[in-house]
């Protein structure tokens, strides 16, 4: 497609639930992003895929999250035993370059936790 | 670290107003670049600009303007004769030259209102 294209659009997890969202980049795209967004926050970097390497994870918040991006292509954002506190938009972004020229986000996954 | 501070929350004006969104950016980089996202309720965030360290021309595109000024480290974001589309949150962001330092650090936003 032409853009970056996010799946489910909204999911509703019950606490404990494992998730996984999915990004599908635009095709070619090097550099791959996911930030999670907080209402009312701006949006903050969980971690970066050149290609199909993981090169920083920093921003993950704790060991249940997890990602993978396995050809270079689809990345899979997976949060295992959910909590409340996962509630938050999650965005993804990729960008053709080194460099974030031409970055591009996904319109994002709301996840609720209850 | 890279830090950037939107010390505006929320603004509040009447159409046809000019605005001014306040950015103020931290960074030990040389290289760097600084960006301005609209976040309208619908969620998607929509790219502004993007602009490089060593660029400090002011930019005009339309209805908005924006002045870099590297010595005061403020890259603030200007709507001339505000309209009641352009009400939405606004990003401004950070980041490093390539590969992980070109992830994005992004200000608390700030709340546009424009009223009829």
């Amino acid at each position: 497609g032409a853009g970056v294209s996010q799946s489910p659009r909204y999911k509703v997890a019950k606490r404990g639930q494992d998730v996984a969202l999915r990004c599908d980049p635009i095709s070619g795209h090097v550099s791959l992003f996911w930030y999670q967004q907080a209402l009312g926050q701006g949006p903050e970097f969980l971690t970066y895929f050149q290609n199909e390497a993981q090169l920083d994870k920093s921003g993950l918040p704790s060991d249940r999250f997890f990602a993978e991006r396995p050809e270079g292509s689809v990345s899979t954002l997976k949060i295992q035993r959910t909590q409340q506190e996962d509630s938050a938009v999650y965005l993804c972004a990729s960008s053709p370059r080194l460099d974030n020229y031409g970055y591009t986000f996904g319109s994002g996954t709301r996840l609720t936790v209850v | 670290a890279q830090k950037v501070t939107q010390a505006q929350t929320e603004i509040s004006v009447v159409e046809k107003e000019d605005v001014t969104l306040d950015c103020v950016y931290e960074t030990r980089d040389t290289t760097y670049y600084l960006f301005w996202y609209k976040q309208p309720p619908s969620g998607e965030l929509v790219f502004l600009i993007r602009r490089n360290s060593f660029d400090e021309q002011n930019e005009i595109s339309g209805r908005y303007s924006w002045n870099f000024q590297k010595s005061t480290s403020s890259f603030n974001f200007t709507i001339t004769a505000s309209q009641v589309v352009d009400s939405a949150v606004y990003f401004c962001a950070l980041s490093g030259a390539t590969g992980a330092n070109s992830k994005l650090t992004f200000g608390k936003g700030i709340t546009l209102s424009v009223r009829p």
